[in-house]
């Protein structure tokens, strides 16, 4: 079955880097693109960043771009979210998602991960 | 950018039926389909409705999509409401340049 696996969370200081991973399995992980979305302590989502499957392109949300990267490594099914100079209001679960279709993006998400927490304070 | 605004809060007793409505603030709500998504306390969102009105396999009918387009808002509908339908409930939309998420609704089934 298909399954997503986040890592990397833990708790940093404004200003420093945290480097996120995700591990897929149950699908042929090159075939689709695939998401980072989060979620603020008791707030709602917002999409962050999404990577073409074949890596080739990526898109930032206006709040994360510049200091976020997004990658992916197809020989290893696996995804990352690079995070550069943090902000308190950085803080939340960060969610691995793949886009449900192959080849393109159809727009929404058909399979999560539970997500890893990244706590930033001051 | 547009936006897309959810009620914060629904409530309603087993058995009966609820609707929550997503408001889209600019453009038309139906030129870009419309997911719904559930997110139980303490877990990831599932998907319970694509593209308008689709349903995701395990997904039962009591749970459905639709789109108005006189107010330019979306609405998820369950009936036969269930104590585990409980959770938070986020309308999405892609605009082929954005992924923007509505605000989330809470669902109170007492």
């Amino acid at each position: 079955q298909v399954q997503v696996v986040e890592s990397g969370g833990g708790v940093v200081q404004t200003g420093r880097s945290l480097r996120l991973s995700c591990a897929a399995s149950g699908f042929t992980f090159s075939n689709y693109a695939m998401h980072w979305v989060r979620q603020a302590p008791g707030k709602g989502l917002e999409w962050v960043a999404v990577i073409w499957y074949h890596g080739g392109n990526e898109k930032y949300a206006d709040s994360v771009k510049g200091r976020f990267t997004i990658s992916r490594d197809n020989s290893k099914n696996s995804l990352n979210l690079q995070m550069n100079n943090l902000r308190v209001d950085d803080t939340a679960v960060y969610y691995c998602a793949r886009d449900s279709v192959p080849y393109s993006f159809s727009g929404w998400f058909d399979s999560w991960g539970q997500g890893t927490l990244v706590t930033v304070s001051s | 950018n547009f936006l897309l605004t959810q009620p914060h809060s629904v409530s309603q007793s087993p058995g009966k039926t609820i609707s929550i409505s997503c408001t889209r603030s600019s453009g038309s709500i139906a030129s870009n389909y419309v997911q719904w998504y559930q997110q139980r306390p303490g877990s990831a969102p599932t998907p319970v409705i694509y593209e308008h009105h689709q349903r995701p396999s395990g997904v039962p009918y009591r749970v459905s999509g639709s789109v108005d387009r006189s107010s330019n808002s979306a609405s998820l509908t369950i009936s036969g409401l269930e104590t585990a339908d409980e959770g938070d409930y986020y309308c999405q939309s892609y605009d082929g340049s954005n992924w923007v998420f509505g605000g989330g609704t809470k669902l109170i089934v007492l």
